[in-house]
């Protein structure tokens, strides 16, 4: 398998552009996560879906972020509209079982840069 | 709100030398999980523990639930081994939040 793949790896917007990133978690995965890293905060939980269905969503910071799974292979996290304090390596992270009960597997990341 | 504490932040160690990287938390859990980040970037999963001991490799991770205390040991440590480990615990009564230290940045020197 080829682990989790997330897309882009690199991206920079400008502010008020809406950004969309996104994520394959490994197949045969129940669940998947998106984590966003900072200086300042470190790892952040933005929201984790467990068989498609969002179960826990309060770690997204506000209207600006979305995430949808449409199926058990792709995951989306958008941003509209960017601003310069979004700017943050975003990583996707999937997991065989329920929640944190089983080991995670992350993706590479995409680094964000909004001016 | 668990807060999670991790000691020491910054370590520096020859290699060969034996690493302890500790983890401290506040209100009960169900799971604990240790990572590993690479200077790259990229964040491994080591361990997940919700009692005892765990062991791969040179790496050791242990847990004392009633003294809510885990330890990430690194035997014979070498060069290749220097990168962030974080702790990161899964509340009990949380129902699904993930909260996460805030890493401990290791450097082994040759």
């Amino acid at each position: 398998d080829a682990g989790v793949i997330q897309s882009p790896r690199h991206e920079v917007t400008e502010m008020g552009q809406e950004v969309t990133l996104r994520c394959k978690p490994i197949s045969g995965h129940n669940s998947l996560f998106w984590y966003r890293q900072t200086m300042m905060r470190g790892l952040e939980l933005l929201i984790y879906f467990n068989n498609n269905v969002p179960i826990d969503d309060s770690g997204m910071p506000e209207d600006r972020f979305s995430a949808k799974m449409p199926n058990a292979s792709f995951s989306t996290l958008k941003i509209q509209p960017s601003e310069p304090r979004d700017s943050a390596v975003y990583f996707c992270a999937s997991s065989p079982g329920r929640g944190w009960a089983d080991t995670q597997y992350f993706g590479p990341g995409t680094r964000l840069t909004v001016l | 709100k668990n807060e999670v504490e991790q000691s020491p932040q910054n370590l520096t160690a020859q290699e060969g030398e034996f690493i302890t990287i500790n983890c401290s938390y506040s209100v009960g859990i169900s799971a604990l999980h240790w990572l590993q980040q690479h200077p790259g970037g990229g964040i491994v999963s080591l361990f997940m523990l919700s009692s005892g001991k765990k062991k791969h490799g040179r790496l050791i991770a242990t847990i004392n639930i009633q003294e809510k205390h885990s330890s990430l040991h690194i035997t014979a440590s070498h060069p290749r081994d220097s990168a962030v480990y974080i702790c990161a615990v899964d509340e009990e009564t949380s129902g699904s939040r993930l909260t996460f230290g805030e890493g401990t940045q290791l450097t082994v020197n040759p």
